[in-house]
């Protein structure tokens, strides 16, 4: 089965802090990609930040940091310097490599920024 | 401007009817996916296609049909419409190889209410 659990149905933070959004998964796939997808009032869905599998270093998107712990199954989401504009809800995802087109998504973290 | 463009926006339904939620793409994507978002379930997957001619089944098929006669267009039919199934729809597609592989484009959304 391919599922991605978010834990935490809303976060908060203060302008200029750092947070960091938890997300675990379970796949079959031997091979996967992870992502965090943002999505503002718009309801627009916006790739943050994309991690493969079989990369054991981190990824990073400026502000954006992922801690990937492949053998926990956890890909957590770390905000830094947190901006007025980062509110939004933010999505886990995992997707097969190889063949799999089934991208499964988390139930969604509200995180507010408060100025 | 080249993406992903979902009719209708907003649709009203009355139990038992049916219609079609149209999805196309003009990236010459391969991949094309049709979920629904619901007030705390986050996005669910209902059907994906990985290319013209071929669909599965993802979280939530039951109450639905896709069609993907080209590689365009992914259509979403509601053959009996449900209030159970008022939501939010979301079409996406994904390109193949590199960076394009890895990106999904969201359309706008498609607000279908049941009544």
């Amino acid at each position: 089965a391919q599922t991605v659990t978010q834990s935490q149905p809303e976060m908060s933070v203060q302008e200029a802090e750092t947070v960091t959004l938890s997300c675990t998964y379970d796949t079959s796939e031997s091979d996967y990609y992870l992502f965090w997808y943002k999505q503002p009032p718009s309801r627009q869905m916006i790739l943050v930040i994309r991690q493969e599998a079989y990369k054991q270093q981190n990824a990073t998107e400026n502000r954006f940091s992922v801690n990937f712990q492949k053998a926990a199954k956890s890909f957590s989401l770390k905000i830094s310097d947190s901006q007025l504009g980062d509110a939004a809800m933010y999505f886990c995802a995992n997707r097969g490599r190889g063949g799999s087109e089934k991208l499964v998504f988390g139930k969604g973290t509200k995180l507010t920024v408060n100025p | 401007n080249a993406g992903v463009t979902q009719t209708p926006k907003f649709q009203v339904l009355k139990t038992g009817q049916s219609m079609t939620l149209q999805c196309a793409q003009d990236m010459n994507h391969n991949s094309m996916y049709w979920y629904r978002q619901d007030p705390g379930m986050g996005l669910r997957l209902i059907y994906y296609s990985a290319s013209e001619g071929t669909t599965d089944k993802g979280e939530v098929p039951n109450g639905y049909n896709v069609s993907r006669l080209n590689k365009r267009e992914f259509s979403l039919r509601l053959e009996s419409a449900a209030p159970s199934q008022t939501s939010v729809y979301f079409c996406a597609s994904r390109g193949t190889g590199g960076v394009a592989g890895n990106t999904i484009y969201f359309g706008e959304g498609s607000w279908l209410t049941v009544v």
